[in-house]
């Protein structure tokens, strides 16, 4: 199957900074990539849908300058999660998808964000 | 809006044996996929199976296969010959509008295989 990457992993960060979340399509060229946020033993809200060259699309109650998504190529897309407080402790994943897919989403492993 | 409903928080299975997963849905679509997707403590997501709603015949993919009930809205998932390996979060998925790419998910269902 195609394979997704993010980068980092792992991220800890003092409040008040920003970070960057990275998702890659490694294989395929992703026309929408998605973003989930994931709480502890809960499942995946959708927090934006991003399209290549075009502007994101939020969900109701996600805040777009906060959490900030870049979908500059065909196979990346970053969140950046500016000043980040401790509320924003989270696991983060990405998912893609692509004309090559066949209505599957293929998603990265997922970034645990600690903020302090 | 569309729901995903699975109702079993927690199960548990013996090696080997067979469980089976629920989920029911509601839309007004008539024409959709439905998937099921597995989270392991890796907390990865992988699909296991998917169904397209035209179709009468339930999906199979080797020890995973569903029993899709379209008028009950109904899509359950049945592991035979469970396997420690299965050990995981199973969340059932469902296009969140017609011909929508995004997903709603349910909240899941925790299964333990137990040697």
């Amino acid at each position: 199957g195609a394979v997704v990457s993010q980068h980092p992993s792992r991220v800890i960060c003092k409040s008040g900074t920003s970070v960057k979340i990275e998702c890659r399509s490694l294989d395929f060229q992703a026309t929408t990539m998605f973003w989930y946020r994931q709480f502890p033993k809960q499942s995946l809200m959708l927090m934006a849908t991003s399209n290549e060259g075009s502007k994101a699309t939020y969900e109701q109650g996600v805040e777009k300058d906060k959490f900030l998504i870049n979908h500059a190529s065909l196979t990346l897309s970053t969140l950046t999660v500016t000043s980040a407080h401790p509320e924003d402790s989270s696991f983060y994943i990405c998912s893609a998808l692509g004309q090559s897919t066949y209505n599957e989403q293929f998603f990265g492993p997922g970034t645990r964000l600690t903020v302090l | 809006a569309q729901t995903v409903t699975q109702s079993q928080p927690e199960m548990s299975v013996q090696e080997a044996e067979t469980v089976t997963l629920s989920c029911t849905y509601d839309t007004s679509e008539s024409n959709y996929y439905l998937f099921w997707y597995k989270q392991p403590p890796s907390r990865q997501m992988i699909l296991v199976i998917r169904q397209e709603a035209y179709k009468q015949q339930n999906a199979t993919e080797n020890r995973f296969s569903v029993n899709f009930q379209k008028a009950a809205k109904s899509f359950s998932l049945k592991i035979s010959d469970s396997q420690l390996g299965d050990t995981a979060m199973y969340f059932c998925a469902f296009p969140s509008s017609g011909g929508s790419e995004k997903l709603v998910f349910g909240k899941g269902t925790k299964l333990t295989v137990n040697p």
